[in-house]
């Protein structure tokens, strides 16, 4: 069964940072692009990032850009989001998501986590 | 940028009843939709992948149709645990993948 386990949320202050970890279980976590995706208070479901299957090539929605770095530990099945600079409209629940390719290029996603609360506040 | 569009926002039905939801992107891309249902504290789930593709363990009573800009998701009856909020998906761009708002069915 797969399952991916977030952790690493918390309040912080705008300005601050935070780590975010996704411990996967249950496939082969080496060979999949794994993604976070976000859902603020009342909205609806935004893509953040996306890392490719050895970890060579990341890449960011416009409004992370140069804040967020994500990450993985292939040795661990280990997905991380590290967040900096946080911003008030940052607040969300971030899933961690297992990628699905076709013909070599992720399309959606099979396997969500049950999301980790950040909430940017003073 | 290609935006996501579904509608209604809110789907009042009964149980038993057919349930009909769309999606229309602002332009065609390479990509097909995928379908999401979310249930309030869980973790959303893949309904449809490739438009039309089951994900695996999904009743039949859910289908997926559509090509193009105009998708469709099919609820044939509704049970009591289909009450969710649905999210269609796709690869608008590379690299860039895009959710619609959503569309609450509620029993009514």
């Amino acid at each position: 069964e797969v399952q991916l386990l977030e952790s690493g949320g918390g309040l912080v202050q705008p300005g601050g940072s935070l780590r975010l970890s996704c411990v996967a279980s249950g496939f082969t976590f080496s060979i999949y692009a794994m993604s976070w995706v976000r859902q603020a208070p009342g909205r609806g479901l935004d893509w953040v990032s996306i890392i490719c299957d050895n970890g060579g090539c990341t890449y960011y929605e416009d409004s992370v850009k140069g804040r967020f770095i994500i990450s993985r530990d292939n040795s661990k099945n280990i997905l991380y989001l590290e967040m900096n600079n946080l911003r008030a409209e940052d607040t969300a629940l971030y899933y961690c998501v297992k990628g699905v390719p076709v013909a070599g290029k992720t399309t959606h996603f099979d396997h969500w986590g049950q999301g980790v609360l950040v909430t940017v506040s003073s | 940028e290609i935006v996501l569009t579904q509608s209604p926002v809110t789907l009042s039905l009964s149980p038993g009843e057919r349930a009909t939801l769309s999606c229309r992107t602002s332009q065609s891309a390479s990509s097909p939709v995928a379908w999401y249902q979310h249930k309030p504290g869980q973790a959303p789930r893949l309904l449809i992948y490739g438009a039309s593709t089951r994900a695996a363990g999904i009743p039949a009573r859910f289908s997926g149709s559509g090509s193009g800009t105009d998708f469709t998701l099919t609820i044939s009856s509704l049970e009591p645990e289909d009450f969710a909020i649905y999210y269609c998906q796709q690869r608008t761009d590379w690299p860039l993948w895009t959710f619609g708002q959503g569309t609450k069915v509620e029993i009514k």
